[in-house]
């Protein structure tokens, strides 16, 4: 079954520095969302994307953060300088249409 | 996406039935009703989902309620691994920013 794939599956940084988080979608899929998860909470929106560009974004996405797909299969979210409360468990998910999301099984970002 | 209301927990028996009830008194025409499920330290899994008429597969049935302002997912036999968190969500037609709310947690006791 296909499936989508995130890297890597736990990182640490330190605070300020910048971190990419990376994902393969399900390869004919079209729309391309990240949510994150804080310990303990709910899992939250953070960006859709589709067509190459963003299509809904939350109050969480700020300038801090960027995603992109530079080469057609890859979807990355970029976090520009990580602050403590970036730690959250972010989960990449694809979708054909209008339907259902298929969810990665995370990566785990540790800010210290 | 509009708002719903689930209980923060329930509990089940395995191998007996369990209806998860949803409230979403606010649903407009457009709206489709989805569920997902987390399992313990997993990504979110989808369930099912409907527009009006009731849905079965593989994993669940769909009940929704004639006025649609509510629906319920059934598990017709649970099992232990359905031990998870479970999101009812009310995504517009078009609409990519699908919201997560805080889910009903379901125990199942052997």
């Amino acid at each position: 079954e296909p499936e989508v794939t995130q890297t890597p599956s736990h990182q640490v940084t330190q605070m300020g520095q910048e971190v990419i988080l990376r994902c393969v979608p399900i390869s004919n899929h079209l729309y391309f969302y990240w949510y994150r998860q804080i310990l303990g909470q709910k899992v939250e929106f953070l960006v859709s994307f589709y067509n190459n560009e963003i299509s809904e974004k939350s109050e969480i996405f700020d300038d801090q953060f960027s995603v992109e797909r530079p080469d057609g299969s890859n979807f990355t979210l970029k976090i520009r300088s990580t602050k403590l409360e970036d730690s959250a468990m972010y989960f990449c998910a694809s979708s054909g249409t209008f339907g259902e999301l298929f969810f990665g099984e995370g990566s785990r970002l540790t800010v210290l | 996406d509009a708002k719903t209301t689930q209980p923060n927990s329930m509990e089940s028996n395995e191998e007996e039935p369990v209806h998860l009830p949803c409230n979403h008194s606010t649903i407009s025409g457009t709206d489709y009703i989805h569920w997902y499920r987390q399992l313990p330290s997993q990504g979110p899994e989808y369930v099912i989902h409907g527009l009006t008429s009731n849905v079965n597969n593989r994993m669940a049935s769909l009940a929704i309620a004639e006025d649609r302002k509510s629906s319920t997912l059934i598990r017709h036999r649970a099992t232990l691994r359905d031990a998870a968190v479970y999101y009812c969500i009310l995504r517009d037609w078009g609409n990519n920013d699908m919201r997560f709310g805080a889910g009903t947690r379901l125990t199942v006791k052997p």
